[in-house]
């Protein structure tokens, strides 16, 4: 039972280069979430996805488009990255369709850019 | 919107003492408080969550109190273990909405 499942760990990016943070779960969740995590911020909402075919902009947005391809997965794309976009980005999962329940998260991806 | 409070930011206790964790919320309708642990290079993950119709959850060494007159809920964390350290986040959520999570708290147990 994988969970949340991010890829890639790592990252390292030059200014202006894009790059696809993909994320699956396994759990057959409706709702999928991405937040970005910087020192001393806590996790701050980027983009989430309340059911398939749906997607809304959290907290900071900017900068940032994503994808719901299928319940499965829900990608983050950076069309032309920035330095202020280096940060821990966390994927997230929940059942939301009838009650709530905790997210499950996966273990993160760490994006430098340079 | 839900706004949530969380407080100390940091917090060291000595092995062996007890942890106190506390949260305030804003939106009276939120009925579903969850507590996260993250320990370092790795997600926050669910240890403990409580829901309005309840007053208090207990899981071994750690439990949540919820004060819905005052809008706060705690986590208590006794016995602490070394492995305890980690941060910490409150969130809260009316039905079927996102959360909302607190700044978080570094939790330090020395040994």
């Amino acid at each position: 039972n994988a969970g949340v499942t991010q890829t890639p760990k790592f990252q390292v990016l030059k200014t202006g280069q894009s790059m696809t943070l993909q994320c699956a779960q396994d759990m057959n969740h409706n709702s999928m979430y991405w937040y970005r995590q910087d020192p001393g911020m806590g996790l701050r909402l980027i983009y989430y996805s309340a059911s398939e075919g749906t997607t809304d902009k959290g907290e900071v947005p900017n900068g940032y488009n994503v994808s719901r391809l299928n319940k499965r997965e829900f990608s983050l794309r950076l069309e032309s990255a920035a330095p202020s976009q280096t940060s821990v980005y966390f994927c997230a999962s929940s059942e939301l369709q009838f009650d709530n329940y905790g997210y499950t998260f996966g273990s993160g991806t760490r994006l430098t850019v340079v | 919107g839900e706004n949530v409070e969380q407080h100390p930011s940091t917090l060291s206790v000595q092995e062996g003492d007890s942890a106190v964790i506390k949260c305030t919320y804003s939106d009276s309708a939120s009925n579903y408080f969850p507590w996260y642990k993250q320990e370092l290079g790795k997600g926050p993950q669910l240890i403990i969550d409580i829901r309005s119709n309840v007053g208090e959850k207990k899981d071994q060494r750690i439990a949540v109190t919820l004060n819905k007159t005052a809008k706060h809920f705690s986590l208590h964390i006794t016995e602490t273990q070394p492995e305890d350290s980690a941060v910490y986040f409150c969130a809260a959520s009316r039905r079927s909405a996102k959360l909302v999570f607190g700044a978080g708290t570094i939790l330090r147990v020395k040994s």
